[in-house]
């Protein structure tokens, strides 16, 4: 069974301040790791899709890295906004795509 | 960006009673479907994958007879919660990819609350 593995589950920012979050993966047979946004009365949305190992993807003031041979990737937001409040789903796979518990980020006003 | 329409939204039935689901790519061919179930504040748990044209696969733990998953089309999947009890009721949400890319992102649905009463 495929486990992904997300911390914090819940975390509050102040605005304006730089976070960080981790989605930890067995790092066999990786395929390809996925990070969305959820927000709140609306569909998960897609950030990034990452496939190799050391990839670093960016979009706007969001950005992912990946370590696939010790199965981790941090998603990184810089100068928290309130509109960045939302849920982060990072998810597994290839075939079938498999998804962490998420990390609820609450941004302070 | 690619829409995915998912309807109805919300949907309150009888026990004993059958749901139907449906779950549309608008615009752009979907070979690969995804069904979610959202138990309250758990992840999103994977029912099974759809595939156009052939049967879908389940998960270990979910009823294919229960949750009856058809993909006839490139742009339609859908989901049928057949004789629906309390313990169904949940937050269903679909997901579909663009073919053929297995690194794709995802496209979701809006989601359907399901009660049973």
């Amino acid at each position: 069974i495929l486990n992904v593995e997300q911390s914090p589950q819940s975390l509050h920012v102040q605005e304006g301040d730089s976070t960080n979050f981790t989605c930890s993966f067995p790092s066999s047979n990786f395929y390809a790791l996925h990070w969305y946004r959820w927000e709140t009365a609306k569909s998960p949305e897609a950030l990034f899709v990452m496939t190799l190992n050391g990839d670093e993807k960016k979009k706007g003031r969001i950005s992912a890295t990946l370590n696939t041979k010790e199965g981790y990737s941090y998603l990184y937001i810089k100068g928290s906004q309130p509109e960045d409040s939302a849920t982060y789903l990072c998810a597994l796979g290839d075939d079938k795509i498999i998804f962490g518990k998420g990390t609820r980020l609450h941004i302070l006003p | 960006g690619a829409v995915v329409s998912q309807h109805p939204s919300w949907v309150i039935c009888k026990s004993g009673t059958s749901v139907k689901i449906e779950c549309r790519s608008l615009d752009f061919q979907a070979t690969t479907m995804f069904w979610y179930r959202q138990f309250p504040k758990q992840s999103l748990m994977l029912m099974a994958t759809s595939n156009e044209g052939s049967k879908a696969t389940y998960e270990q733990g979910v009823e294919k007879d229960k949750f009856l998953i058809n993909h006839a089309s490139l742009t339609l999947s859908t989901l049928t919660v057949t004789s629906a009890h309390p313990e169904d009721s949940s937050f269903y949400i679909c997901s579909a990819r663009r073919a053929p890319l297995r690194t794709g992102e995802l496209f979701f649905g809006e989601g359907s609350r399901l009660t049973v009463l």
